[in-house]
């Protein structure tokens, strides 16, 4: 079945700091990847997705790129700030043309410090 | 952009009392919707998939009879902890596909979360 793996966390940083977040999934057929990040009390919110190979998705910063040759999507952020300190979610969705479940990662928390 | 709410955000219930949960979508309608438990520290867990005029379908290892779903409605999905124990005590959030907003096909909007607590 459908796995995302993610670098254990917790990952924690100074501010202004180069982020990388790992993320790797196992799935057939061609999947929509997806980072959600989720900031303490909060529920989950999309922060960028890529639906096919060689999409770069962006937001606030953040970058991921959908690799298929190595089944990839890592994220990355150039400078971090304190208020990035959050609980990032790489997630994958199979191509069903319906919607479908989304298969999580175990999650990676971030601490950015001053 | 497409909201999704639920409620309530946070309940405390005594053991063997039933906790209903709403969530609902604000701006678009969803013919499906998701469930999900977290516990602490740990990913979410998909429960089940709600769709719109019909019965839910259950992750295996969900009980279906202590978990009611019931999606009556294009934007109303409610979950149901009946006779709840403190081993239900976790963080519920539901989610609702977002293809209805033609701009996010396969796309899953997430409700802020409900915390409930069983004593």
């Amino acid at each position: 079945g459908d796995s995302v793996t993610q670098m254990e966390g917790p990952v924690t940083l100074s501010e202004e700091a180069f982020l990388t977040i790992n993320c790797t999934y196992t799935a057939t057929g061609y999947p929509s990847l997806f980072w959600y990040v989720q900031y303490p009390g909060e529920g989950l919110q999309l922060l960028l997705k890529a639906t096919k190979a060689d999409d770069k998705g962006s937001n606030k910063g953040f970058e991921a790129t959908y690799r298929k040759e190595t089944t990839s999507f890592h994220l990355e952020k150039g400078s971090v700030q304190v208020s990035d300190s959050a609980v990032y979610f790489c997630a994958l969705s199979p191509w069903t043309g319906t919607a479908s479940k989304l298969t999580f990662g175990t999650g990676t928390r971030l601490q950015v410090t001053l | 952009g497409a909201v999704v709410s639920q409620h309530p955000s946070w309940v405390i219930c005594k053991s063997g009392t039933s906790v209903k949960i709403e969530c609902r979508s604000l701006d678009f309608q969803a013919t499906t919707m998701f469930w999900y438990r977290q516990f602490p520290k740990q990913s979410l867990m998909l429960m089940a998939t709600s769709n719109e005029g019909s019965k839910a379908t259950y992750e295996q290892g969900v009980e279906k009879d202590k978990f009611l779903i019931n999606h009556a409605s294009l934007t109303l999905s409610t979950l149901t902890v009946t006779s709840a124990h403190p081993e239900d005590s976790s963080f519920y959030i539901c989610s609702a596909d977002g293809t209805g907003t033609l701009s996010s096909y396969n796309e899953q909007f997430f409700g802020p979360g409900t915390r409930l607590t069983v004593l």
